[in-house]
């Protein structure tokens, strides 16, 4: 069965400093594949995602996410995290356009001042 | 993108009622999904509400107790039935237009007591 991994549970960075969420996924093929942030009281919003292309690409809030087929990765990066990014994090993959998604566990982001 | 608007935004309810979630979206949208978070988890497909026909059930889940109505291209209800503790969680209503991506409603938190 299709399956999103997301082995950290809780990642906590200073603020100013570099961050990486993993995400692995187990499908046959190279699905659709997003990262959505979550903030408390808030709703779930799209912060990229791949279909096909350039490995890496660039999202919103200064986050990017390479895609390794070799590694069936998509990482999520951003190069200097600030207060405001503390949330949860999910990854999501699609198998098709019709966008029924499977989530990652969720990763939780704490920012030290 | 695609406006939703998702009612009610939380409520307690006894065990054994039941408690029926509206979503409203602006636009026509191709695809409606209902999820469902549990607390601390991730995100669990319930089904595709599918316009003018019976929702489509993932496993796990049985229309007799999350019933969906989806009678046009922008509204949708999902029912929860025979309420226990066990369905406290936020129920998300999700959209696709167009093939683009999917938006996500703010969610219902619903705690049965």
């Amino acid at each position: 069965a299709q399956s999103v991994t997301q082995p950290d549970i809780h990642i906590t960075v200073s603020e100013g400093a570099s961050l990486e969420l993993r995400c692995n996924y187990s499908y046959g093929a190279t699905p659709y594949l997003f990262w959505y942030v979550q903030s408390p009281g808030q709703g779930l919003q799209l912060l990229l995602k791949y279909f096909s292309g350039d490995t890496l690409v660039q999202g919103i809030k200064g986050f990017e996410a390479e895609f390794k087929r070799s590694q069936s990765s998509f990482n999520l990066r951003k190069p200097s995290v600030h207060w405001s990014d503390a949330a949860e994090y999910f990854c999501a993959v699609a198998l098709d356009s019709n966008y029924q998604l499977i989530w990652g566990a969720g990763t939780k982001l704490i920012i030290k001042p | 993108s695609a406006v939703i608007s998702q009612k009610p935004s939380r409520d307690i309810c006894q065990r054994g009622t039941s408690l029926t979630i509206q979503c409203q979206v602006d636009s026509q949208v191709t695809m409606m999904f209902w999820y469902r978070q549990q607390p601390g988890q991730s995100l669990t497909l319930i089904a595709t509400a599918n316009q003018g026909s019976e929702a489509t059930y993932e496993s796990g889940f049985v229309i007799d107790k999350f019933p969906i109505s989806r009678p046009n291209l922008t509204f949708s209800t999902l029912t929860v039935s025979n309420m226990s503790p066990e369905d406290s969680s936020i129920y998300l209503c999700s959209v696709v237009k167009e093939g683009t991506e999917a938006f996500f409603g703010q969610g219902t938190r619903l705690t049965v007591v």
